[in-house]
């Protein structure tokens, strides 16, 4: 099984649309996790942290299920310029703390 | 604040040349990354310095090679290039290794390098 593994999409929706990304994980003793979004030929930028609770922040949550050890990614009221790679991170333990960043989900926003 | 910078943003190299990636960052931060991206297969870490001194292997080592120059700078070196070796190279620094609890600092990345070997 890969350490992270995301769906690839293409996740295609119009704009105004309520889209959720899911992420599983292999370790289960991970405890940081990530959201992480790539736009075209540009570097990862952190999108937010996910924590235990759960986070929101503005039209984007993140909700982290540990029992399951998938993480999710609901963006509401899609705007175009949400298009992007979304990256689902988590932590490696026994490494010093190094991220395993999943291949990502390609989100495409229409008009 | 500049954040993470790389140089150069460009390169193309005949197989068998050597080049240095540069990598600095402003933010203070104690750790610092490279990473190499293809296309299908997502970010792999190349090497990685916990702290100004150190450096370890991440997934793919073969072929290259680091220095940490300082707390602000750190370096890739290939020293004979391959066409396997195509890639964007991204460099990153984050606050520190790992806290008890095993918990992790976010990392912050360069605008990266496209290289191409030919």
């Amino acid at each position: 099984r890969k350490e992270v593994e995301q769906d690839p999409g293409p996740f295609n929706v119009p704009e105004g649309a309520t889209v959720a990304f899911n992420c599983t994980y292999s370790n289960s003793a991970s405890q940081s996790f990530f959201w992480y979004r790539q736009d075209c030929r540009k570097e990862p930028k952190l999108l937010m942290s996910v924590y235990s609770s759960g986070n929101e922040d503005g039209r984007f949550t993140a909700q982290l299920n540990r029992a399951s050890q998938y993480i999710s990614l609901l963006i509401r009221d899609s705007k175009l310029s949400d298009s992007a790679t979304y990256l689902c991170v988590v932590n490696m333990l026994g490494s010093q703390g190094n991220l395993i960043f999943g291949k990502g989900t390609k989100l495409s926003v229409k008009p | 604040n500049a954040g993470v910078t790389q140089t150069p943003k460009f390169q193309v190299l005949k197989t068998g040349q050597s080049m240095t990636l540069q990598c600095a960052q402003d933010m203070n931060h104690n750790s610092m990354y490279w990473y190499r991206q293809d296309p299908g297969m997502g970010l792999r870490l190349i090497y990685y310095s916990a702290s100004e001194g150190t450096t370890d292997k991440g997934e793919v080592p073969n072929g290259y090679n680091v220095s940490r120059l300082n707390k602000r700078e750190f370096s890739l070196r290939l020293e004979s290039a391959a066409p396997s070796q195509t890639s964007v190279y991204f460099c990153a620094s984050s606050e520190g290794p790992g806290l008890a609890g095993g918990h992790s600092y976010e990392q912050y990345f360069g605008p990266g390098t496209r290289l191409t070997v030919t």
